[in-house]
């Protein structure tokens, strides 16, 4: 089946450094990708789409300029954190979708800002 | 947009009994509904999906049912194990599962499974 690997599962950085997170499709191409922030006892809250070689579409209220999203190719779509601040402590997922895959997520990055 | 109620939040089922879960959305549009199991720390991953042309969707233990008319659909788990306790999302989305249409999800559901 469809595989994405999503890396690191961990980080811990300190506030106001960067943070990037990479999410690749093992075995299918990846036309969109999906990145999600999930808060503890909630559900996965889409922060932004992007389709492979063109800007993310980021949701309302979502900072583009704080959640930076690049997927330059079908397979690998990166998020970074700028600047990082302990609100932004999250766990952060992402997903891809594809013509020969549909929705796969990836394992998930805990981000602990310090 | 698409809005997704799921329900219940919680559901405690002893080992052996049956789990139903519930979910009902409000964009007729949709036509894809996947359900996913959530274990701490961990991605979601796709137990069951069904879409719009079919009514029901069994997977051994596991069961989806879809009403259109009515916009929900269930996950049914006969014979419920101990690990099967986990978080249960219900998800809706146009495009039949693939491309670039977004998930909306429910809540949620925290099952627990009692040996």
């Amino acid at each position: 089946g469809a595989v994405v690997s999503q890396h690191p599962s961990r980080v811990i950085c300190k506030s106001g450094t960067s943070v990037k997170i990479e999410c690749r499709s093992l075995d299918f191409q990846a036309t969109t990708m999906f990145w999600y922030r999930q808060f503890p006892k909630q559900s996965l809250m889409l922060m932004a789409t992007s389709n492979e070689g063109s800007k993310a579409t980021y949701e309302q209220g979502v900072e583009k300029d704080k959640f930076l999203i690049n997927h330059a190719s079908l397979t690998l779509s990166t998020l970074t954190v700028t600047s990082a601040h302990p609100e932004d402590s999250s766990f952060y997922i992402c997903s891809a979708s594809g013509q020969l895959a549909g929705y796969t997520f990836g394992s998930g990055t805990r981000l602990t800002v310090v | 947009g698409e809005n997704v109620e799921q329900h219940p939040s919680t559901l405690s089922v002893q080992e052996g009994d049956s789990a139903v879960i519930k979910c009902t959305y409000s964009d007729s549009a949709s036509n894809y509904f996947p359900w996913y199991k959530q274990e701490l720390g961990k991605g979601p991953q796709l137990i069951i999906d069904i879409r719009s042309n079919v009514g029901e969707k069994k997977d051994q233990r596991i069961a989806v049912t879809l009403n259109k008319t009515a916009k929900h659909f269930s996950l049914h788990i006969t014979e419920t194990q101990p690990e099967d306790s986990a978080v249960y999302f219900c998800a809706a989305s146009k495009g039949s599962g693939a491309g670039s249409y977004q998930l909306t999800f429910g809540k949620g559901t925290k099952l627990s499974v009692i040996p």
